[in-house]
C-alpha cells in the first residue's frame, strides 16, 4: 500500500542551525503538507502546496521555514534558525485532492536544544 | 476560526465493550471530516473519512457518523481489543484552511 515516507525519523540540532525535513509523498498525489505536534498540544497546520507553489500557509510559517519539492518525488521542509520552541514531532502528508483523504507520514521528532 | 473539541480526553474501557468518541467543530461548514488514530510517538494512520454530504462511513469494526448541522461527529468502535489502545484524533476540513484537529481523546482497552 502507498505511503507517505519521512526521514530522518530523530534530528537533533543545535539552536541556531539550519536543519531540512525530508519527505517523499505518496506518488501520485498532488497536495503536500507539512503540520506540526508539540509534546501534548493538537496537530498543527503549517503549509500546504500545490502546483509547485505555497497554497495557504499559516501564522507559525514565517520566514524561518521554507519548502520546496526539489524534484518529481521529494518534498522538504527547511527550518533556517532553529528555536528551542521548535522542538517538536512534524508530520508530512500528501493528499489526491484539496478535500480527499490525507495520508500523513510516521513523522520526524526534531529536538532544538 | 475552526475550533475542535473531543470528548473524553482520555477514556479506559474492558476489552470487548463497545465505545463512542465524540468530536465537536464550531464551524458547521465543512468540507469533510477525518479520524485518524495515532500510536505514542508515532504517525497518524487514517481511520475513515465522512464527506459533508454522507452521514456516516464504516470500516470494519469502526462506524464514524456525522451530523453538520449541529457541529458533531461520533467514532464508534465495536468489541474493543487491547490492540485498539491508542489516541483518536478528529480533523476538519472547512475549504480555506486545511485541517484543523481536535486534541484527541487516548484510549486503554483493558484485556
Amino acid at each position: 500500500e502507498p505511503e507517505v515516507t519521512q526521514t530522518p525519523s530523530h534530528q537533533v540540532t543545535q539552536m541556531g542551525q539550519e536543519v531540512i525535513l525530508r519527505c517523499v509523498p505518496i506518488s501520485n498525489h498532488l497536495y503536500f503538507y507539512w503540520y506540526r505536534q508539540i509534546l501534548g498540544q493538537k496537530v498543527e497546520f503549517l503549509v500546504s502546496f500545490y502546483n509547485n507553489e505555497i497554497s495557504e500557509k499559516s501564522e507559525i510559517f514565517d520566514d524561518q521555514f521554507s519548502v520546496e519539492r526539489p524534484d518529481g518525488s521529494n518534498f522538504t521542509l527547511k527550518i533556517r534558525s532553529t528555536k528551542l520552541e521548535d522542538s517538536a514531532m512534524y508530520f508530512c502528508a500528501s493528499s489526491l485532492a484539496a478535500n480527499t483523504e490525507a495520508f500523513f507520514g510516521q513523522g520526524t521528532r526534531l529536538t532544538v536544544v | 476560526k475552526q475550533e475542535v473539541t473531543q470528548i473524553p480526553a482520555a477514556l479506559s474501557v474492558p476489552e470487548g465493550e463497545n465505545l463512542v468518541l465524540n468530536c465537536s467543530f464550531t464551524d458547521s461548514a465543512i468540507y469533510n471530516l477525518q479520524w485518524f488514530r495515532q500510536d505514542p510517538g508515532k504517525g497518524l494512520t487514517s481511520l475513515l473519512l465522512i464527506q459533508s454530504s454522507q452521514r456516516e462511513q464504516t470500516s470494519g469494526r469502526l462506524n464514524a457518523s456525522l451530523d453538520k448541522s449541529s457541529g458533531r461527529s461520533t467514532l464508534y468502535i465495536a468489541a474493543s481489543q487491547p490492540g485498539d489502545s491508542a489516541t483518536y484524533l478528529c480533523a476538519v476540513y472547512s475549504g480555506n484552511t486545511p485541517l484543523v484537529f481536535g486534541k484527541g481523546t487516548r484510549l486503554s482497552v483493558i484485556a
